[in-house]
């Protein structure tokens, strides 16, 4: 069974700019949620979605979206970039309720 | 809105000491979870504990849950080089909020 796949690995955007991160669970799983991983911070909470409804947001600016579609693959849209917005971002899939399954993650650089 | 503390942030060891996690959350859970993430990888699930003073074992490692249900620990026994990594607890109400996370270091 093929795992959380996650896109692009690695990024490098400047601020003022926008960016998509996208998820594709692992097949039969409809919760998608993200996760925000910076060394300071540790994993911060962002959004969760099941059947394409978030059910959870986590406090962050409205710069942070996300949305998920009928065959459960994930995106999610920073806007306006800062350099704060560096991390790791992590998305999980679940069978809910149960554990999180973590692809590798998408690492983005501000400039 | 709901908040998990971990503790220690860091915890380095000698290879064959014991090590401890614990985790404080601020509202009642309806179970929380463990996890580890070794240097440059991504989480991996280790346990789930949903029962008020619940205690699970899986070899050298101990899991707890609190009769309150808001806090919990993770004990190592006899740690190894293989146990280094930084480990996760991540509590459940309505949604999954995770601990900052107790990175832990094993001399040989």
């Amino acid at each position: 069974k093929a795992g959380v796949t996650q896109t692009p690995r690695y990024l490098i955007k400047t601020r003022g700019q926008q960016v998509t991160l996208s998820c594709s669970p692992i097949s039969g799983h409809r919760s998608v949620s993200w996760y925000q991983q910076t060394p300071g911070q540790g994993l911060q909470f962002l959004f969760e979605y099941f059947s394409e409804t978030q059910r959870n947001k986590g406090n962050f600016p409205g710069r942070f979206s996300g949305r998920q579609f009928s065959n459960s693959r994930s995106e999610m849209n920073v806007s306006t970039l800062e350099l704060g917005d560096s991390a790791l971002y992590l998305c999980a899939s679940s069978p809910l309720p149960g554990e999180l399954f973590f692809g590798e993650g998408s690492r983005l650089t501000v400039l | 809105g709901q908040q998990v503390m971990q503790i220690p942030q860091y915890q380095h060891v000698q290879e064959g000491e014991d090590f401890t996690t614990y985790c404080n959350s601020s509202t009642t859970l309806s179970n929380i979870q463990w996890y580890k993430q070794r240097p440059g990888g991504h989480p991996v699930f280790l346990i789930q504990l949903v029962k008020s003073g619940e205690v699970k074992k899986q070899k050298r490692l101990t899991f707890q849950f609190g009769e309150a249900k808001k806090n919990s620990s993770l004990h190592i026994t006899a740690t190894q080089t293989t146990d280094v990594g930084t480990y996760f607890c991540a509590g459940r109400n309505n949604d999954m909020r995770f601990g900052a996370g107790t990175r832990l270091t094993v001399k040989p």
